[in-house]
């Protein structure tokens, strides 16, 4: 079993609509963290969190939300979709420190028509 | 913040050493050097990281210079699957491991 799990791995969903990406961890890690790439590009940070209940903004937090439900638990919301968060996202963990790596998922594909 | 440079893309032979240079010149004393790498639109992946001192691992070899400004990855016997996105990364200081992607290097491994 990957050690971090976003779900759904493939959407397609309708303008205006509100849509949950979620995201788990078997690492234990206290951080995670929730991308978007867009293709050609590098990836972007949305948001970020250091523990249950810390939620701290990216770089493109707009038109985004988060909850962090539980120590391993991470959710992506886009409140209401839009075609141009059509993208490739990303979560990703890391423990406490400077010197650790930070681990990600397989990427949830969200086309927005 | 440390910001990265790294050329769009290269190639390389299969076999050959993949040198994969970055330049992060605003570097401070105590921000490390992370590299990470994205075959197709996969998660990214950790290679290896680094402060002052040259690391090596299993997958690769990285070459720190003295004044911390530049750095190159080292792919030693590059082969097909090591190709993909190379991103050279600085962490941002003072906000645990928030890790800003640039666009890389894609490497492509030419048989």
């Amino acid at each position: 079993d990957a050690d971090v799990t976003q779900t759904p791995r493939n959407r397609i969903t309708k303008t205006g609509k509100r849509i949950m990406l979620e995201c788990s961890q078997t690492k234990g890690h206290d951080r995670m963290y929730w991308y978007r790439q867009d293709p050609g590009l590098g990836l972007r940070l949305i948001y970020y969190s250091f523990d249950v209940k810390d939620i701290n903004k990216g770089e493109i937090s707009d038109g985004y939300s988060v909850s962090r439900q539980a120590q391993a638990k991470f959710s992506l919301s886009l409140e209401s979709a839009i075609p141009n968060q059509t993208a490739l996202y990303f979560c990703a963990t890391s423990d406490r420190g400077r010197d650790t790596e930070a681990f990600f998922g397989q990427g949830t594909r969200l086309t927005v028509v | 913040d440390a910001k990265t440079t790294q050329p769009p893309s290269m190639d390389c032979a299969e076999g050959r050493a993949a040198n994969l240079p970055c330049n992060h010149s605003t570097i401070s004393g105590n921000e490390y050097v992370y590299w990470y790498r994205q075959i197709h639109s996969q998660g990214p992946q950790y290679i290896i990281h680094g402060l002052k001192n040259n690391e090596t691992n299993e997958m690769a070899s990285l070459i720190i210079t003295e004044d911390r400004k530049s750095s190159t990855l080292i792919l030693p016997h590059a082969t097909l699957r090591d190709t993909a996105v190379y991103y050279c990364i600085v962490p941002r200081p003072n906000t645990g491991n928030q890790f800003y992607f640039g666009t890389g290097t894609s490497l492509t491994v030419i048989p």
